[in-house]
Order: structure tokens, then C-alpha cells, then sequence
């Protein structure tokens, strides 16, 4: 069974533009999760979605922002980009809301500039 | 919310050796328990998970320990070998399933030839 897909796995973009992030979860996986990985606050929870809906929210401004669609793909995006959004961003896909066991993608490196 | 402290930020160890991390957790709602290991340029693998039902769980060389009374859950890893070099992280889900994973701060484990 293929693992979770995360595209694009490498960013480059200035300050001011805004990012779409996506990921695939694993095959018969409806729940989406996604985290913010930096050296200086480790992994952060943004946001999960479950049957297309945003379920939880992390402590994150609104220029974070996601969705998902009816095939459970989930597509993350950061508007108004800043240098402190360069990170790791990771996806993470579990079966249902609050099922436990997420796994996670390899990332998208982002780097603001 | 829930708050994970890990201990040691760097563990080194021999070869055939044990090593243990250590995690306290602060809401007691806390239920799920997993461990991940991030290798350098890849996502967080789910190595190992333990529920509050459960106060121990074993994997091969893998074992988690939780003590619900006391708030805290440990990794013990025995006969360590040179592919255990990484970063684990340990992290805790509330009550309900309600929020996202609450990740400590990570271990880098080393292991000496």
C-alpha cells in the first residue's frame, strides 16, 4: 500500500507571496492532519480534516488555512508569506477523526526569502 | 492544552547497549501515547503506540512504558544498532480524540560504534 504523498517536497518563495501545499493520505485513510516542524518549536499541530470538514485547529493565525476534498486529499495554504514560515511542513493521514495512528509524509521543505 | 516534556535532547549509547527517553505529559484526558523516529530528510515513521488501558507494550527491541498516575510514558530500546541513530519524538493525543498529537521536544540518539 503506497505511503502518504506530499507535493510539491521542495519551496522556494518571498515574503509576501502566498503557498499551496498538497498530500495524498494513504489509500482508505479520511483523516488529514498537518504540522509544522521548525528546530526552534519542534512539530506544531495546524489543523485535521475529516469528511471535508476542518475538525481541529491549532494555535496558528489565520493565514493558515486548508481544506480537503471528497477523495480525502487535503491541500494546505499560507497566505501572506513571512521568514518565520520557513519550515517543514508535514501531512499526516489516520483512518478516522481521532483514530490514533497517523503517518506521516516525507514533508514539503518551504523557505521564505 | 496539553503540554509533553521529553527527556534527554541527546542520548549517546554503545552499541548493544539500552537506551531510554522519557516523557511527562500535563492533561490527564490524555489517551494515546505514540513514539515516532524521524530520520535526516524524512517524515516522523510511527515506530511504536501505547493506550492508557495499557501500561506496557513491546515490539522486538522496542517497549513503551506508561505510568498514568504519574503522567509520564518511556522508550526503552535494547540491543541498539547503528540504523537507531535518529530523532524520536514522543508525543500524547487528548480525550476524545479532540486534538491533534502534542510532540516533545526530541531526542537525538546516537549510537557509538
Amino acid at each position: 500500500k503506497a505511503g502518504v504523498t506530499q507535493t510539491p517536497r521542495y519551496l522556494i518563495k518571498t515574503r509576501g507571496q502566498q503557498v499551496t501545499l498538497s498530500c495524498s493520505p494513504i489509500s482508505g485513510h479520511r483523516s488529514v492532519s498537518w504540522y509544522q516542524q521548525t528546530p526552534g518549536q519542534g512539530l506544531q499541530f495546524l489543523f485535521e480534516y475529516f469528511s471535508e470538514t476542518q475538525r481541529n485547529k491549532g494555535n496558528f493565525p489565520g493565514r493558515f488555512s486548508g481544506r480537503q476534498f471528497s477523495n480525502s486529499r487535503s491541500e494546505m495554504n499560507v497566505s501572506t508569506l513571512e521568514l518565520g514560515d520557513s519550515a517543514l511542513y508535514l501531512c499526516a493521514s489516520s483512518l478516522g477523526q481521532g483514530a490514533g495512528e497517523q503517518f506521516f509524509g516525507p514533508g514539503t521543505r518551504l523557505t521564505v526569502l | 492544552g496539553e503540554n509533553v516534556e521529553q527527556h534527554p535532547s541527546t542520548l549517546s549509547v554503545q552499541e548493544g547497549d539500552s537506551a531510554v527517553i522519557k516523557c511527562t505529559y500535563s492533561d490527564s484526558a490524555s489517551n494515546y501515547f505514540p513514539w515516532y523516529k524521524q530520520e535526516l530528510g524524512k517524515g516522523p515513521q510511527l515506530i511504536i503506540d501505547i493506550r492508557s488501558n495499557v501500561g506496557e507494550k513491546k515490539d522486538q527491541r522496542i517497549a513503551v512504558t506508561l505510568n498514568k498516575t504519574a503522567k509520564h510514558f518511556s522508550l526503552h530500546i535494547t540491543e541498539t544498532q547503528p540504523e537507531d541513530s535518529a530523532v524520536y519524538f514522543c508525543a500524547a493525543r487528548g480525550g476524545g480524540g479532540a486534538d491533534g498529537l502534542t510532540f516533545g521536544k526530541g531526542t537525538h540518539l546516537i549510537i557509538q560504534p
